[in-house]
């Protein structure tokens, strides 16, 4: 099976400007987690979707935004990017509806705004 | 809120010495997993525990979580020099809060 992929690998923007980040989990998988890695600030949620359905919400301003398609492909957006959102992006597939299982991350998205 | 804290931050260790982090939570978690984060790696599932007191072992490591589902350890026997890497724990309460991680670098 392939794994978690998550395009594009490396990005740079410049502030004030919008991103959109791609991530297709491991076939059969339904549910898809976001979270954003920062030295500083370690593993933090992002979102959660399942069946298309956002489930879980971690605490990021309104310029964080994500979706989930009928594949289970998911994207995350961010508006208004700012310094402090350079981090790798990080995308995580499960295969249970209750969330219980593994995770199975990709190899992220290094995004850097300067 | 909700927090998972995760000590301690780093461990420098001699191979074939012991490791232990620990994981502790502020409420009941519904389970708990455990990843391993090697350098420019993403984390990788090591093992998910979920019932009070369960104890699981995995070759030289051994997972432990505790009899109120609040903390959890991951404990590492002869500590090899591939055993380096960030070692996170992920304790789910709807939704998974992370640990801030353990960096654990082997001297051969």
């Amino acid at each position: 099976k392939a794994g978690v992929t998550q395009t594009p690998r490396y990005l740079i923007k410049t502030r004030g400007q919008q991103v959109t980040l791609s991530c297709s989990p491991i076939s059969g998988h339904r549910s898809v987690s976001w979270y954003q890695q920062t030295p500083g600030q370690g593993l933090q949620f992002l979102f959660e979707y399942f069946s298309e359905t956002q489930r879980n919400k971690g605490n990021f301003p309104g310029r964080f935004s994500g979706r989930q398609f009928s594949n289970s492909r998911s994207e995350m957006n961010v508006s208004t990017l700012e310094l402090g959102d350079s981090a790798l992006y990080l995308c995580a597939s499960s295969s249970a509806g209750t969330g219980t299982d593994e995770q199975y991350f990709g190899p992220g998205t290094r995004l850097t705004v300067t | 809120g909700q927090q998972v804290m995760q000590i301690p931050q780093y461990q420098h260790v001699q191979e074939g010495e012991d490791f232990t982090t620990y994981c502790n939570s502020s409420t009941t978690l519904s389970n708990i997993q455990w990843y391993k984060q090697r350098p420019g790696g993403h984390p990788v599932f090591l093992i998910q525990l979920v019932k009070s007191g369960e104890v699981k072992k995995q070759k030289r490591l051994t997972f432990q979580f505790g009899e109120a589902k609040k903390n959890s350890s991951l404990h590492i026997t002869a500590t090899q020099t591939t055993d380096v890497g960030t070692y996170f724990c992920a304790g789910r309460f709807n939704k998974f809060y992370f640990g801030s991680g353990t960096k654990l670098n082997v001297k051969p």
